[in-house]
């Protein structure tokens, strides 16, 4: 299984509607996790951090399930500007301190 | 600008020649990490620091890799004999282990090997 999983899409989703997805992770140690946003040939942009609570920004929504270990992403009211690729990001901050990042889901909001 | 500083952005080089490049993290950060990005991958983890020392490596950082950090501000990642396999996007991050080590990238390093 690897470490960080994400499905790869694209998710093509219509302007106004709402998406999630998903990220498993592997590594029952990891302690903290984020969501990144990519646009294509930039760098990632941090987006929100994940909480065991889950925590909420505007129109989006993390949450952390331990227990199944994967992190979700809720996206609502989409806007054209939300088409980029999101990352997730799952770190053991230990001794070794590792950092894993996901290959992305693709999302692509349709006119 | 406050933000993750990459010297340069664009580099072509012939196979076989040695490239170096710089990260200027935000000035407060005291861990470093470099990346390398290829086309519909996910950024993988080279090497990191926390102040100059280089805490670890990833097994893709080959022998013809190597980065420093000599006064914990700023970093150089130099590739020897470059190989074509090489190309890549290769990204800075910082972060602060005080404020919960959310990391900030720079705007990446583009490598072509010829």
């Amino acid at each position: 299984r690897k470490e960080v999983e994400q499905d790869p899409g694209p998710f093509n989703v219509p302007e106004g509607a709402t998406v999630a997805f998903n990220c498993t992770y592997s590594n029952s140690a990891s302690q903290s996790f984020f969501w990144y946003r990519q646009d294509c040939r930039k760098e990632p942009k941090l987006l929100m951090s994940v909480y065991s609570s889950g925590n909420e920004d505007g129109r989006f929504t993390a949450q952390l399930n331990r227990a199944s270990q994967y992190i979700s992403l809720l996206i609502r009211d989409s806007k054209l500007s939300d088409s980029a690729t999101y990352l997730c990001v799952v770190s053991h901050m230990n001794r070794d301190d590792k950092i894993i990042f996901g290959k992305g889901t693709r999302l692509h909001i349709l006119p | 600008d406050t933000g993750v500083s990459q010297d340069p952005r664009h580099k072509i080089t012939k196979r076989g020649q040695n490239v170096t490049f710089r990260c200027d993290p935000i000035s407060e950060h005291n861990r470093l990490y470099w990346y390398r990005q290829t086309l519909g991958q996910g950024p993988e983890f080279l090497t990191y620091f926390q102040n100059e020392a280089q805490l670890e490596k990833s097994r893709l950082l080959s022998d013809r890799f190597s980065a420093e950090r000599p006064k914990g501000s700023f970093s150089t990642l130099e590739i020897q004999r470059t190989e074509q396999g090489d190309s890549a996007m290769y990204l800075c991050a910082s972060s602060s282990q005080v404020t919960g080590n959310e990391q900030y990238f720079g705007p990446g390093t583009r490598l072509t090997v010829t």
